[in-house]
């Protein structure tokens, strides 16, 4: 199993806030990190899938960067609104394999 | 919605006994995961399926099978059914494997008692 790690764990901010949050994963056998919205009661919804390193990522108010030599990757909301109260969740996958390995997510909460 | 379907939404069942949850993919999506979620823990990757083909395999329990049909859908079956198999079960497919991204159905949540 590999180790895939996220902070911080849960994150309170006020809505109008930026914030960021991180995703740590194996450096060795890279081949692609993904991030996903996970909202309450629903399925996790794909944001990013990233495979370069130095790879920046953009949609609407939130994006990703990758670090794939030092093995990490931030993800930032700018301007938090309280519709992006969600979990999120980064997942590995390594080379010649298709299954990922997702940490166990920041749990965000946009205070109007 | 993903386009992703899984049924049934809820199964509550007793321990012992034998389930079979069944996932849909996207259509035009040949690879079939499935993922369970156990309280306080991450999604952990059980088995992929690859165009009825099995292509790899995770932390699955020698309890536990899977299949993926000719027309491509995918069935769990979970057996000998312990309290700890309580958990959140999603299934997820995507066009082929590698970089492609996963699309989630909505999960089975199975309730051992």
């Amino acid at each position: 199993i590999l180790n895939v790690e996220q902070s911080p764990q849960s994150l309170h901010v006020q809505e109008g806030d930026s914030t960021n949050f991180t995703c740590s994963f194996p450096s060795s056998n890279f081949y692609a990190l993904h991030w996903y919205r996970w909202e309450t009661a629903k399925s996790p919804e794909a944001l990013f899938v990233m495979t370069l390193n130095g790879d920046e990522k953009k949609k609407g108010r939130i994006s990703a960067t990758l670090n794939t030599k030092e093995g990490y990757s931030y993800l930032y909301i700018k301007g938090s609104q309280p519709e992006d109260s969600a979990t999120y969740l980064c997942a590995f996958s390594e080379t010649g394999a298709n299954n990922l390995f997702f940490g166990t997510g920041t749990r965000l909460t946009v205070i109007p | 919605d993903s386009g992703v379907t899984q049924t049934p939404k809820h199964l509550i069942t007793a321990t012992g006994q034998r389930v079979t949850l069944r996932c849909s993919p996207r259509s035009g999506d040949l690879s079939v995961y499935w993922y369970q979620q156990s309280l306080d823990q991450g999604l952990q990757f059980l088995i992929q399926y690859y165009n009825g083909e099995e292509r790899a395999k995770g932390n699955i329990l020698e309890r536990f099978s899977a299949q993926q049909f000719p027309d491509l859908h995918s069935e769990l079956n979970l057996s000998s059914l312990e309290l700890g198999d309580s958990a959140l079960y999603f299934c997820a497919s995507s066009v082929q494997g590698g970089v492609n991204e996963q699309f989630f159905g909505p999960g089975t949540r199975l309730t051992v008692l």
